[in-house]
């Protein structure tokens, strides 16, 4: 299977401690988003990479989080001195770049705990 | 915020046509319709998506009104496993800072 890999499927931390999340995208996908989703919430937009270049990211994204592409390929989430509201799933997707036929591929996510 | 409306919940007899609606009175020339799902504990997976036209592939068809305003996402015969929660969501006008707006979604349920 070639789709989107997250890792770690599932992250339990305490608060305070800081915790990196990877997404390896479809290959050749130029485009990588991260989205984080809350129970019975649609999935909330955090940020995008076209290639290596970072070129939006949300005001839900708080200095707390810092996301890099540094290859173009990979991806990480750090999140710092995580909070209990930091818990959520947090999901990334790539996608090949075409004027107004951007489709997005999803990982399963990584659900992360913060105790 | 999501540019679209969406029924909260529905349900739908197994090997019936499920009817999807959303509302997006909005929407402007060059945006285009699209529909993702998301099973549970997955991430959305994409469905389909239009323009102008209705559409149709080899999971869902997607009806556009003539003035664009709604669209409807028919699954002609619904499984068990398309129990899911349906997106419908309008992409931005600009290619660039594009991204994909989630709003809460339409929890479908087939039942047996």
């Amino acid at each position: 299977d070639t789709g989107v890999s997250q890792d770690p499927r599932h992250k339990i931390t305490k608060r305070g401690q800081n915790v990196t999340f990877r997404c390896d995208p479809i290959s050749e996908h130029n485009r990588l988003y991260w989205y984080r989703q809350t129970l019975g919430q649609g999935p909330e937009f955090l940020t995008y990479f076209q290639n290596e270049a970072q070129l939006e990211k949300s005001r839900l994204l708080s200095d707390r989080f810092s996301a890099e592409r540094p290859k173009g390929s990979f991806s990480t989430l750090e999140i710092q001195r995580t909070e209990q509201g930091d818990s959520a799933m947090y999901l990334c997707a790539s996608s090949p770049w075409g004027l107004g036929n951007e489709k997005l591929f999803f990982g399963s996510g990584t659900q992360l705990s913060v105790l | 915020d999501a540019k679209t409306t969406q029924p909260p919940s529905m349900d739908c007899a197994e090997g019936r046509a499920a009817n999807l609606p959303c509302n997006h009175s909005t929407i402007s020339g060059n945006e285009y319709v699209y529909w993702y799902r998301q099973i549970h504990s997955q991430g959305p997976q994409y469905i389909i998506h239009g323009l102008k036209n209705n559409e149709t592939n080899e999971m869902a068809s997607l009806i556009i009104t003539e003035d664009r305003k709604s669209s409807t996402l028919i699954l002609p015969h619904a499984t068990l496993r398309d129990t899911a929660v349906y997106y419908c969501i309008v992409r931005l006008r600009d290619n660039y800072g594009q991204n994909f707006v989630f709003g809460p979604g339409t929890r479908l349920s087939v039942l047996p």
